[in-house]
């Protein structure tokens, strides 16, 4: 299994600024990977993160609006740029061990308010 | 693209019943399923992780199956408890370990 710690926890931040989600493993893992999960709805993926590798994002998420870094096998980062109020969600990451099982395991989650 | 669908979306039982939450998929091409639970405002928890290969796994009162070829997967849950109370969420993983997730079941366990 993996331990996962987040930060901040929770932030409310103002229209138009940006917010840097900083999340960090117990262990090296090779794949991570960021979630966001709006109020009252399931998990939409945002990027994979593996280290040694650029950023792979999903469809509807962009390098520009969400900058992902990777700089170690223990640590990435997250930034939510120029907020809006539709930005405000819990954002989650997780990592996946490798083959065979790629069980996931996640942190416990940065809730972000946009006002 | 991967649709996966949780059926009911609520559930509330008495303390002590048996129950069965169920999850379906729309690609059987998965690798592994794995089924989580979330509490009010936490992160996720795994509770069991099947493979591909397998056809169910078995954790203290949980127990989970998994018929790739109907693409259904379903949670049971023996002698239920007040602390089960939750938001059980299913995901199923691609070979690249991407996860898709369904929009989860509440359950509440009424002492």
């Amino acid at each position: 299994s993996a331990v996962i710690s987040q930060k901040p926890s929770r932030d409310i931040c103002q229209r138009g600024t940006s917010l840097t989600i900083q999340c960090q493993v117990d262990s090296q893992v090779t794949m991570m990977f960021w979630y966001r999960q709006q109020p009252g709805q399931s998990l939409t993926l945002i990027a994979t993160a593996n280290q040694g590798s650029e950023a792979t994002y999903e469809s509807g998420f962009v390098i520009d609006k969400f900058p992902i870094s990777r700089p170690n096998l223990t640590f990435s980062t997250l930034t939510v740029s120029n907020m809006s109020p539709e930005d405000s969600s819990i954002y989650l990451c997780s990592v996946a061990t490798d083959l065979p099982t790629y069980e996931q395991y996640f942190g416990p989650g940065t809730r972000l308010t946009v006002t | 693209k991967q649709e996966v669908t949780q059926i009911p979306a609520a559930l509330s039982v008495p303390e002590g019943e048996n129950l069965v939450l169920n999850c379906s998929f729309t690609d059987s091409a998965i690798y592994n399923l794995q089924w989580f639970r979330q509490d009010p405002g936490k992160g996720l928890t795994s509770l069991l992780l099947i493979q591909s290969s397998q056809r169910e796994q078995t954790s203290g009162r949980l127990n989970a199956s998994l018929d790739k070829s109907s693409g259904r997967s379903t949670l049971y849950i023996a002698a239920s408890q007040p602390g089960d109370s939750a938001t059980y969420l299913c995901a199923v993983i691609t070979n690249a370990g991407k996860s898709t997730f369904g929009d989860g079941t509440t359950l509440t366990v009424k002492p």
